[in-house]
């Protein structure tokens, strides 16, 4: 099955400054990655999907980098704000159609 | 669109005791999925349909856990007898058509379980 790791379970930084989230997957190589953000009491809400022929993708003040040959994704947030703070989860399909397998997610904490 | 409608929010039960978790999915989306969230395990696909039809169910613990999707509006996930360790949130999600590829799901708020 796949297996997706994000290897940081905490992050804080201040506000202003760009987040980096990381997430590493192993055995299969997906057709695509995703990143959801998920607030307490609430549900993972998509945020960003990137495919494997496409290195780098921006919404508004987020960048996501797939690199295949690393099996590693990057997630960035620029000019942070307290309000981006949340859990970030990376997820990818498995070799099943329709699995979607979730990372344990890394915990943004953005200080004023 | 009210999004997918997950109930109760929030449930204490006593070991043993039947519990049934209710999904809404969002209206036109044609594929469902229960998930498991815990600290320890993050969060676990159990099951999931598509077009009303189950199609993965490998990750249902066991005979305990059984879930349905009697219609395109209405799915349930059921545990009987309730144990402890089940205490977690769980989650629907639904997907639009045409979107297979792709798996991009949209949450509903979760269910909140506490076995005592």
């Amino acid at each position: 099955s796949q297996k997706i790791e994000q290897n940081s379970e905490a992050l804080n930084i201040q506000e202003g400054k760009t987040a980096t989230l990381t997430c590493n997957y192993t055995n299969y190589s997906p057709a695509y990655l995703q990143w959801y953000r998920q607030d307490p009491g609430r549900g993972p809400v998509f945020l960003l999907l990137i495919r494997e022929n496409e290195k780098e993708k921006r919404k508004e003040r987020l960048k996501v980098t797939f690199d295949t040959t690393l099996k590693q994704s990057l997630f960035h947030i620029t000019a942070s704000q307290p309000a981006d703070s949340a859990t970030y989860l990376c997820a990818n399909r498995g070799s099943t159609l329709g699995r979607l397998y979730f990372g344990r997610g890394t915990q943004l904490t953005v200080w004023p | 669109d009210a999004g997918v409608i997950q109930s109760p929010r929030h449930e204490v039960t006593e070991m043993g005791q039947e519990v049934t978790l209710r999904c809404k999915p969002i209206s036109g989306h044609n594929s469902l999925f229960w998930y498991r969230q815990t600290m320890m395990r993050g969060l676990e696909l159990l099951i999931y349909f598509n077009n009303n039809v189950p199609i993965d169910d490998s990750g249902m613990p066991e005979d305990r856990f059984s879930a349905k999707m009697p219609n395109a509006s209405f799915s349930t996930l059921k545990i009987q007898p309730s144990e402890p360790r089940d205490s977690a949130v769980y989650f629907c999600a639904s997907q639009e058509p045409g979107t297979a590829g792709a798996n991009v799901l949209t949450f509903g708020a979760g269910s909140r379980l506490t076995v005592l």
